[in-house]
């Protein structure tokens, strides 16, 4: 069966634009998790997403925000983009809790 | 909040030889995970260690759980240059939340 797909793989934005990630989870999957990934600060648990809400969230400001739509795909926004925020973000699909938990490929983020 | 210790953060060894990697964690946790990531992709599972005792072995990896040490290790025996990579451990609470180790860069040389 297809793996988790994120899109686009790539992206560069300027300070102060918005930007919106795409993660679609492996069919079946309901749970979408997301993490940013950076040299300084590791793997770092964003938000995650269950049946179209949101379940949990991690320490990130406001201008992070998501959604999930009824056919479990998930959207992650970021507004007012700053130069830290130029990450690799990934997400995780996972069937539910304490299921093993699948990852896509990222999309790497550059603001400059 | 659950806070997760690797080390050796960077790791050079010769190609043959075996080391192991720590991972400790700061609350009581009966699933522990090993992660690989080779430079710019996404993470590659390893192992899902899922009760105190486990063992599990993979070619040249072998990971274990202490859970009353809360304590994993990551095992490598005689290692080869396709092992070069950063490998991450990793809990999750019951909020299905990951918190990962800073992560251990491994390089084999030859």
């Amino acid at each position: 069966k297809a793996g988790v797909t994120q899109t686009p793989r790539y992206l560069i934005k300027t300070r102060g634009q918005q930007v919106t990630l795409s993660c679609s989870p492996i069919s079946g999957h309901r749970s979408v998790s997301w993490y940013q990934q950076t040299p300084g600060q590791g793997l770092q648990f964003l938000f995650e997403y269950f049946s179209e809400t949101q379940r949990n969230k991690g320490n990130f400001p406001g201008r992070f925000s998501g959604r999930q739509f009824s056919n479990s795909r998930s959207e992650m926004n970021v507004s007012t983009l700053e130069l830290g925020d130029s990450a690799l973000y990934l997400c995780a699909s996972t069937e539910g809790v304490n299921t093993e938990a699948f990852f896509g490929q990222g999309t790497r983020l550059t603001v400059v | 909040e659950l806070k997760v210790e690797q080390n050796p953060l960077f790791l050079s060894m010769q190609e043959g030889k075996n080391y192991t990697i720590y991972c400790n964690y700061s609350t009581t946790s009966d699933r522990l995970y090993w992660y690989r990531q080779d430079p710019g992709k996404s993470l590659e599972s390893l192992f899902v260690l899922l009760s105190n005792g486990a063992v599990k072995q993979e070619g040249r990896l072998m990971a274990s759980l202490d859970t009353k040490a809360r304590l994993s290790t990551l095992h490598i025996t005689a290692a080869v240059h396709d092992l070069s990579a950063t490998y991450f451990c990793a809990v999750r609470n019951t909020g299905n939340q990951f918190y990962f180790g800073t992560g251990t860069s491994l390089t084999v040389i030859p």
